[in-house]
């Protein structure tokens, strides 16, 4: 049974108009986490929550907002896209415990194409 | 800013041949992860290496932390078509963020 759900998997959007990225998860877990990732790169760290304390990363783009409206759901905004956002979109949780090892779960990520 | 450099970046070999996939970083990580991931899907995480030198087997596939926590190794062996996919190593840091490679893409022919 899948852990992680992104919806949709593949969104087209236009230039300029906003969309929104859902992720849900099964795991109950605190922690949830919003990666970019283009072609050929690595995915890289937009912001994540700790329960509802949102941590931002210093160069996510104001562009790019957030919303976790329960433990279960989260949210990425993406107010006005432009063509440089064409990405794949990953959302990962984990459970928020003190150890290091920690897993993180990935969802299957939303391809993300503006025209 | 931590960053981890992978090599190669594309890899394409012959199954039943053996390779090595590098990672490496001027900075020293708590802990580093190896994930696959496959067309369409997020990564999958493989293993997490905690101590220096410490090597981990998952089957056919090594992994080893460097003595000094900056640098991990992913050797496979006897390759097998169905181990194609794009690996990544992410370095643990603080608030168990991750810090990504820019990833090995592996393609095993038959």
């Amino acid at each position: 049974d899948a852990m992680v759900i992104q919806n949709p998997r593949y969104q087209v959007t236009q230039f300029g108009k906003p969309v929104t990225l859902s992720c849900s998860q099964t795991l109950n877990h605190n922690v949830m986490y919003w990666y970019q990732q283009k072609s050929s790169q690595a995915p890289k760290l937009l912001f994540h929550y700790y329960d509802k304390d949102f941590n931002n990363e210093a160069d996510t783009p104001d562009n790019f907002q957030s919303r976790r409206p329960n433990t279960s759901f989260c949210f990425l905004d993406i107010r006005s896209p432009g063509l440089g956002d064409a990405a794949m979109y990953l959302c990962a949780t984990r459970g928020g415990g003190s150890e290091y090892q920690e897993t993180q779960y990935f969802g299957p990520g939303t391809r993300l194409l503006v025209l | 800013t931590q960053l981890l450099e992978q090599s190669p970046q594309f890899l394409s070999i012959q199954e039943g041949e053996n390779l090595t996939v590098y990672c490496n970083s001027s900075s020293v990580f708590s802990s580093l992860q190896w994930y696959r991931q496959e067309p369409g899907e997020g990564p999958v995480l493989l293993v997490t290496v905690v101590t220096g030198g410490e090597v981990k087997k998952l089957k056919r596939l090594t992994f080893q932390f460097g003595d000094a926590r900056k640098d991990s190794s992913l050797h496979i062996t006897a390759a097998q078509p169905g181990d194609t996919g794009l690996y990544l190593c992410a370095g643990v840091r603080g608030a168990q963020k991750l810090v990504f490679g820019q990833g090995t893409r592996l393609t095993i022919n038959p």
